[in-house]
């Protein structure tokens, strides 16, 4: 399967905790993305990296969250001092510059803080 | 700002008969337009777009979209549903502020199609 990839699914954690998220995206989309589902609403953006450089944040990105794209291939999502207002599915997507935009996304992690 | 709205919260329809989703969008510019589907704690599958050219869109799944600029929807269809389709639907809008063509997403609408 060549499609975006996320581990883990799932993730079980304690407030106060750090976490990290980690996304394989499509081989050869440059575009990376991640957004944050909450149950009944739709996905809201969080960060965008053009192959390694992180060009734009959300304000919903707390500076207790991070992500990283090192060498513009995987990225990593990490949750210092998780909260409980933190549990979510955490969803990663990949796209081409080029083209129509449309973005293919992974199955998500979903975070449970405790 | 740009966004979409999807009004119903859910869609009830009997397997066979034809289906409607509905999204209304609000952009400055030409839209771009997706729709997206969810299936139980499952990612995103993506099931067509609108950039520009015909008005009825195809996608995957036997769906299709028809994009009506001065009503300002892209409402989804499908002329025969299955029980199969039930799952949860997003209308999204690319966001043309920046360079990031970050996707902004409705709220969702819950189909569920009864056999």
């Amino acid at each position: 399967d060549t499609g975006v990839s996320q581990n883990p699914r799932h993730k079980i954690t304690k407030r106060g905790q750090n976490v990290t998220f980690r996304c394989d995206p499509i081989s050869e989309h440059n575009r990376l993305y991640w957004y944050r589902q909450t149950l009944g609403q739709g996905p809201e953006f969080l960060t965008y990296f053009q192959n390694e450089a992180q060009l734009e944040k959300s304000r919903l990105l707390s500076d207790r969250f991070s992500a990283e794209r090192p060498k513009g291939s995987f990225s990593t999502l990490e949750i210092q001092r998780t909260e409980q207002g933190d549990s979510a599915m955490y969803l990663c997507a990949s796209s081409l510059v080029r083209g129509g935009g449309e973005a293919f996304f992974g199955q998500g992690t979903r975070l449970t803080v405790v | 700002a740009q966004s979409v709205a999807q009004p119903e919260d859910q869609v009830n329809v009997a397997e066979g008969n034809p289906l409607t989703v509905k999204c209304t969008y609000s952009v400055s510019g030409n839209p771009y337009l997706f729709w997206y589907v969810q299936y139980p704690n499952r990612g995103l599958q993506f099931l067509l777009k609108y950039i520009t050219g015909d008005n009825l869109v195809k996608g995957s799944y036997g769906f299709e979209a028809e994009f009506n600029k001065s009503q300002t929807s892209f409402h989804l269809k499908k002329p025969s549903a299955l029980v199969s389709d039930s799952a949860l639907y997003f209308c999204a809008v690319r966001d043309e502020a920046g360079s990031s063509y970050k996707l902004i997403f409705g709220s969702g609408t819950r189909l569920l199609v009864r056999p």
